[in-house]
């Protein structure tokens, strides 16, 4: 079965900082990545995926993840936090079986 | 209108009552998907409609549970006899085509609240 740990529930950084958020998943078989981005009172919205080839995948608004499988992780980075960040992100992972399996989400405060 | 439509946004139900959550999918996505989103819980897979075929209900917390989608459209979710743990955000998504490229477009929910 395959599942996904998200570390933090919480991150809190300065604006301008560098973001890192941490995902870790269990699959028997070559897994489908993805990071979705939820913003207060709306739905998820897709940020970026990894399916097959280059293992850094560049997203939307400047975040990046890479898949590195001997770690079985897809850690969400991006250089320099805007306040406009500020939202819950959710990792998932798809293995041929039914829909995405969610992480619990990590949630993002950016100070000024 | 071009997104996936969720109503109601909001419904607040006393404990035993019966809900109906409608879900209006973006026009011609064949997968349609139901989770459910608790209060630092994630979201947590319901059921899943492919075309025409059986839907996946592996997702179910229980028989009080249902789904259904007509037409091959809009889907409603039932919840019969409401406890206060059903209390959540209900999302539904859904996604085109036959190959899955795991886009899912998602509505923005509809939160029920059990007294």
């Amino acid at each position: 079965a395959q599942s996904v740990t998200q570390l933090g529930s919480h991150v809190s950084v300065s604006e301008g900082a560098l973001v890192l958020l941490r995902c870790n998943y269990s699959s028997s078989v070559p897994p489908y990545l993805f990071w979705y981005v939820q913003y207060p009172n709306q739905g998820l919205q897709l940020l970026l995926k990894y399916t097959t080839g280059a293992t850094l995948v560049k997203g939307i608004n400047g975040f990046e993840a890479e898949f590195k499988k001997s770690e079985t992780s897809f850690h969400l980075t991006k250089p320099s936090a805007h306040m406009s960040d500020a939202a819950e992100y959710f990792c998932a992972v798809y293995t041929g079986r039914r829909a995405l399996t969610f992480g619990s989400g990590t949630r993002l405060q950016v100070q000024p | 209108g071009a997104g996936v439509s969720q109503s109601p946004s909001n419904k607040v139900t006393e404990k035993g009552k019966d809900v109906e959550l409608r879900c209006d999918p973006i026009s011609g996505h064949t997968a349609l998907y139901w989770y459910r989103q608790s209060l630092g819980q994630g979201l947590e897979f319901l059921i899943y409609f492919q075309g025409n075929s059986a839907p996946d209900k592996s997702g179910l917390p229980s028989d009080r549970f249902s789904a259904e989608r007509t037409g091959g459209s809009v889907s409603t979710l039932t919840i019969q006899r409401t406890q206060q743990e059903d209390s959540a955000v209900y999302l539904c998504a859904s996604s085109s085509g036959t190959g899955y490229t795991g886009e899912l477009f998602f509505g923005e929910g509809s939160r029920l609240t059990v007294l």
